[in-house]
């Protein structure tokens, strides 16, 4: 087991508007959840770190007022991309741990924004 | 601090040929280290990882790794490579409590006919 899914896979929405991701830890309780960002042709950039019930802590750079996330359990981690612009168009990753030292990954969710 | 240098962004080699993708980092404490495999649109899975146990870790899909702490490497490697190996490589390096992971730029293996 360790399996993460997220959903949805492919979002496209229009300028301005809010878009909800979900990660899901499916068969364990993850501890820790992690969000991602990556560009075409680059690698993973970490956006924020969230423990179930507290606030996420977020990489420099990265506006908490913008990604909103929420961990509400701990097999849920929320991420919203509020009044989203072209330029958040992205690929997002979350991934999770159930243990100290291996993250397990979701599929990612390809957001357009059009 | 951690950080992961991959050389070459482009590895290319024949089919049944070996694969070879370095991996060098740096960290202050005893790294545990880490090989994804992402397909095209996909998320990353873990080929592999070395958490202070065995230098010479096996992973899936037969590849495998070895940690050398004299020359701060992690390459991995495969004996033959195989048309469905292409895909991009991601090393990763973490402190040892697991949490704060560190990637590398990534390598995108193709494999030639």
């Amino acid at each position: 087991g360790a399996v993460v899914s997220q959903h949805p896979s492919w979002v496209i929405c229009k300028s301005g508007t809010s878009v909800k991701i979900e990660c899901r830890s499916l068969d364990f309780q993850a501890t820790t959840m992690f969000w991602y960002r990556q560009f075409p042709k680059q690698s993973l950039m970490l956006m924020a770190t969230s423990n179930e019930g507290s606030k996420a802590t977020y990489e420099q750079g990265v506006e908490k007022d913008k990604f909103l996330i929420n961990h509400a359990s701990l097999t849920l981690s929320t991420l919203t991309v509020t009044s989203a612009h072209p330029e958040d168009s992205s690929f997002y990753i979350c991934s999770a741990t159930k243990s100290t030292d291996t993250q397990y990954f979701g599929p990612g969710t390809r957001l357009t924004v059009l | 601090a951690q950080s992961v240098t991959q050389l070459g962004s482009h590895v290319s080699v024949s089919e049944g040929a070996l694969v070879l993708l370095r991996c060098n980092y740096s960290s202050s404490v005893p790294p545990y280290l880490f090989w994804y495999v992402q397909y095209p649109n996909q998320g990353l899975q873990l080929l592999l990882k070395y958490t202070s146990a065995a230098t010479l870790v096996k992973g899936i899909n037969g590849f495998e790794a070895e940690f050398k702490k004299s020359e701060t490497s992690f390459h991995l490697t495969k004996p033959s490579a195989h048309m469905s190996d292409a895909a991009e490589y991601f090393c990763a390096v973490s402190e040892n409590t697991g949490n704060q992971f560190y990637f590398g730029t990534g390598t995108s293996l193709t494999v030639i006919p």
